[in-house]
């Protein structure tokens, strides 16, 4: 398995502010994920986290509202742009260890007033 | 456009009963199928996953069963506890050409096991 941390957990942001998340994973790992959960919802993908290059955002999603960056192979982070109410989520990063294995991380509680 | 829908949305058992989850997907370009296991406040958490060319996969107390020809999958849980109560995920994988993945989840099932 793996064994991955986020900052913070939780945070109540004001509207229009911005909020990076980070992810730390104890492992070097070649593939990192940001998916997003609304209260009592499923998971979506939001993008994958490429080290050296560019994020890989899903349909919905794009750079200018969840910029991510991926310095290194244990570290990724998820900035929240210019947020709205709508925006009040858990924000989740999982890692793929192996085949058929992806992890997640215990997720960052989001409220936006 | 949902590409897993999942049944029930929640389910009630009693205590040693064997709950079962169906998960159905559309889209054959899947590599494997995770079943997650979250418990509130928590990150979803792999409980087993199951590849298409295999029809049955056990770990534990947890079986998942895989109709390929009819798209379907399901999670059975034996002898079920009270400590089983959880919300599931039943997932689909696709892997891309350049080897990355993207998970697609069904909408939950709520499980309550009572004692």
């Amino acid at each position: 398995s793996a064994v991955i941390s986020q900052k913070p957990s939780r945070d109540i942001c004001q509207r229009g502010t911005s909020l990076t998340i980070q992810c730390q994973v104890d492992s070097q790992v070649t593939m990192m994920f940001w998916y997003r959960q609304q209260p009592g919802q499923s998971l979506t993908l939001i993008a994958t986290a490429n080290q050296g290059s560019e994020a890989t955002y899903e349909s919905g999603f794009v750079i200018d509202k969840f910029p991510i960056s991926r310095p290194n192979l244990t570290f990724s982070t998820l900035t929240v742009s210019n947020m709205s109410p709508e925006d009040s989520s858990i924000y989740l990063c999982s890692v793929k260890k192996a085949p058929y294995e992806q992890y997640f991380g215990p997720g960052t509680r989001l409220t936006v007033t | 456009q949902q590409q897993v829908k999942q049944s029930p949305q929640s389910l009630i058992v009693q205590k040693g009963g064997i709950p079962i989850i169906n998960c159905a997907y559309e889209n054959t370009a899947f590599d494997y199928f995770p079943w997650y296991q979250q418990f509130p406040g928590k990150g979803p958490a792999l409980l087993i996953a199951i590849r298409p060319d295999v029809s049955e996969k056990k770990e534990g107390r947890f079986t998942i069963s895989f109709n390929k020809s009819a798209k379907q999958f399901s999670l059975h849980i034996m002898d079920s506890q009270p400590g089983d109560s959880a919300t599931y995920f039943c997932a689909a994988c696709h892997i891309t050409q350049g080897g990355s993945e993207k998970l697609v989840f069904g909408k939950g099932t709520k499980l309550t096991v009572n004692p």
